[in-house]
């Protein structure tokens, strides 16, 4: 699985967008990108994947680069209870079963 | 709530001695993963099975076994533990194998070995 590199931490204002960089420049034609949290030693929480195109769905949004180098969680209108630790993954899925490579993350405080 | 179960939430045992965790997958899920946290490691895969067969594994140590039984609910059993072995155990579960599943966590077992 592709290796991927992420700011340790990141601060952000309660109800601005928070915008969650990724870097994964050896990733694979057929490696997706997942993005996973974890809140305070909780199990981690899915919150999207995509392939190529940009996906939104009711948590977040994921913005892929046209090269597939580099991703980007963005939560819109962040508040106090997204605090957690996220997790960028690119992992390709068949004949490796579906397991996931967590790295370090970045902590994420949002900030009244 | 994942729909992930995991028993027992925390559990306290000494060097040496044998535990086993459970793990029930949400309703319809075929695979269960565990994975182990620890303060040094961080989140890695253990072992993965999938409606009954192990299908994958990690970094997961010869004292450390798992399973998957007919009804779908999992079991890690850890034996003669060490005080490094310590950690928050997760299990999760996914639809499939081969499609792009996400994986639903269970809430862990908290284990401290003294």
């Amino acid at each position: 699985d592709a290796k991927t590199t992420q700011p340790p931490s990141m601060d952000c204002a309660e109800g601005r967008a928070a915008n969650l960089p990724c870097n994964h420049s050896t990733i694979s034609g057929n490696e997706y990108v997942y993005w996973y949290r974890q809140i305070h030693s909780q199990g981690p929480q899915y919150i999207i994947h995509g392939l190529k195109n940009n996906e939104t769905n009711e948590m977040a949004s994921l913005i892929i680069t046209e090269d597939r180098k580099s991703s980007t969680l963005i939560l819109p209108h962040a508040t106090l209870r997204d605090t957690a630790v996220y997790y960028c993954i690119v992992r390709v899925l068949y004949n490796q079963g579906g397991k996931l490579i967590f790295g370090q993350g970045t902590e994420l405080s949002v900030k009244p | 709530d994942s729909g992930v179960t995991q028993t027992p939430k925390h559990l306290i045992t000494a060097t040496g001695q044998r535990v086993t965790l459970r793990c029930s997958p949400r309703s319809g899920d075929l695979s269960v993963y565990w994975y182990q946290q620890s303060l040094d490691q961080g989140l890695q895969f253990l072992i993965q099975y999938y409606n009954g067969e192990e299908r994958a594994k990690g970094n997961i140590l010869e004292r450390f076994s798992a399973q998957q039984f007919p009804d779908l609910h999992s079991e890690l059993n850890l034996s003669s533990l060490e005080l490094g072995d310590s950690a928050l155990y997760f299990c999760a579960s996914s639809v499939g194998l081969g499609e792009p599943y996400e994986q639903y966590f269970g809430p862990g077992t908290r284990l401290t070995v003294t």
